[in-house]
């Protein structure tokens, strides 16, 4: 089976930086994604890796070690609508998404 | 632009209806796919259908059903609800059924089985 891990919920205050950790176990490897779900709402895209290595797309950063089965999720200048769950999700032998249970992230003033 | 779209919004239903959750996209994605999203579980796969035509069982497919007749539509049927079928149900899209490919989500369905 899939097992994928990431913290149940995190707190931060505006302008700060915070950091969401995913590790994982899964049968085949073809990539991992970030999404973005506000309370209420569909889950969207942030980001994808698939090599070892940052990536970088404005405030939003990801990182894979595959090696070590692991990402992270980076944001940076937190603002309040940043305020949401963050959900790491990895495509597996057959190209089939197995998601965690996601990180909720609330931004304080 | 449209995107994916779901109907109902939100349902509740009696235990022991038949129920089908409609899914309709207009970006001539190949692949689409049903989840389900309950609290501290996230997101589970419970049908998918990598092209018009073809569909296969996700992780957790028992009590659900789907078809595939053609590109746009990917309705997900719950022959005889039941209580544990309570939860919110996400439709989603991809270009093609590759790991590479991001899906997108539609605004989901949110179940009630009293």
């Amino acid at each position: 089976g899939q097992n994928i891990d990431q913290p149940t919920e995190m707190t931060a205050t505006e302008g700060a930086i915070v950091q969401i950790n995913c590790t994982y176990q899964t049968s085949g490897f073809n990539g991992l994604f970030w999404y973005q779900q506000h309370a209420g709402e569909a889950p969207t895209f942030l980001s994808y890796n698939v090599l070892d290595g940052l990536e970088e797309k404005g405030r939003f950063s990801s990182f894979l070690s595959r090696s070590k089965g692991y990402s992270y999720l980076l944001l940076k200048e937190l603002q309040m609508k940043d305020s949401a769950s963050y959900l790491c999700a990895v495509s597996d032998n057959d190209y089939k998404l197995s998601f965690g249970a996601g990180t909720t992230v609330t931004v304080r003033a | 632009i449209a995107g994916i779209t779901q109907a109902p919004t939100s349902q509740i239903l009696a235990a022991g209806r038949r129920m089908t959750l409609r899914c309709t996209q207009d970006m001539r994605h190949n692949a689409m796919y049903w989840y389900r999203q309950d609290l501290g579980l996230g997101l589970r796969l419970i049908h998918y259908s990598n092209t018009a035509g073809t569909t296969g069982k996700g992780e957790v497919p028992d009590g659900y059903s789907v078809s595939r007749a053609n590109t746009d539509d990917f309705p997900l049927t719950l022959a005889s609800a039941v209580p544990s079928q309570t939860s919110v149900y996400f439709c989603a899209s991809s270009d093609s059924p590759g790991g590479q490919e991001t899906q997108y989500f539609g605004p989901g369905t949110r179940l009630l089985v009293l």
